[in-house]
C-alpha cells in the first residue's frame, strides 16, 4: 500500500473554476504536510505547506488538512491555463523523511 | 529567495563510466537532499546530509555514494553507471528547522 496516494488524473477544469486535488496518507503521526506544483521537464516548486487541522490560504490557493480522516487537499481558485501542471503532495514522515505521492496531473482548459 | 542549483540540465553517460552529480545552495540550509524521480514511482530519496561531512542512506542508496566537504555542496556520485540508473535527478535542502524542502532545476540522466 502506497504511503501518500493522489489521483493521477488528469483532472480537467474549465479557466475560472475551482480546482480540488486530493491526498490521503498513511502514517498517523505525520504532522507537516507539502504540495508542490511540477510543470513537465521541470522540478517541483514548493506552494504551499500546512501543519494544523483546518484550512491555510495563500491568494489563489487554499490548503486543507484533516488529520483524523489523513487527508490533505489543495483547491486553486480561478483556475488558468498556467496551473496546468503536476500537483505533488508530501508529507514528512520523519526527522528527514519526506514521502511524496506520484502527483495529480491537472490541465485547465481556456 | 533560496536558490539551488544543479551542474548540469542534460548529461548523457555510457555504462560503467563514474558520474558526478553537483549541487550547490546558496541560503546557508543545513539539510541537503538527493532524490531521483521516474514515472509512475514518484520521488525516491537516495541520500541526505544534515551537516558538514554527515550522510544518512535514504531508501534506494545501492550504487550511489555521496560527499559533503562544505555546507553549500553536495555532491552525487555513480560509481559506475548503468542504464536503470537513467533518471531525472533533484536535489533539495532545507534549513534545520524547518521543514520546507527547495529543490534544484534537476538533472536528467541518461546512461547508454
Amino acid at each position: 500500500q502506497k504511503e501518500v496516494e493522489q489521483n493521477s488524473g488528469p483532472l480537467s477544469v474549465p479557466e475560472g473554476a475551482i480546482a480540488s486535488l486530493n491526498c490521503t496518507y498513511s502514517d498517523r503521526v505525520s504532522q507537516s504536510f507539502f504540495w508542490y506544483r511540477q510543470y513537465s521537464g521541470k522540478s517541483p516548486e514548493l506552494i504551499m505547506s500546512i501543519y494544523s487541522n483546518g484550512d491555510k490560504e495563500d491568494g489563489r490557493f487554499t490548503a486543507q488538512l484533516n488529520k483524523a480522516s489523513q487527508y490533505v487537499s489543495l483547491l486553486i481558485r480561478d483556475s488558468q491555463p498556467s496551473d496546468s501542471a503536476t500537483y505533488l503532495c508530501a508529507v514528512k514522515a520523519g526527522t528527514y523523511k519526506y514521502i511524496f505521492g506520484t502527483g495529480t496531473r491537472l490541465k485547465v482548459l481556456a | 529567495d533560496v536558490k539551488v542549483t544543479q551542474s548540469s540540465r542534460y548529461l548523457v553517460k555510457r555504462t560503467g563510466e563514474k558520474v558526478f552529480l553537483e549541487c550547490v545552495q546558496d541560503m546557508d540550509h543545513e539539510n541537503m537532499f538527493w532524490y531521483r524521480q521516474d514515472p509512475g514511482l514518484g520521488l525516491r530519496l537516495i541520500y541526505f546530509s544534515y551537516d558538514v561531512k554527515m550522510k544518512e542512506k535514504g531508501d534506494i542508496p545501492e550504487g550511489y555514494s555521496v560527499s559533503r566537504e562544505k555546507k553549500e555542496r553536495f555532491s552525487l556520485i555513480l560509481e559506475s553507471a548503468s542504464t536503470n540508473q537513467t533518471s531525472m535527478y533533484l536535489c533539495a535542502s532545507s534549513l534545520w528547522d524547518n521543514n520546507e524542502q527547495f529543490f534544484g532545476p534537476g538533472t536528467r540522466l541518461t546512461v547508454l
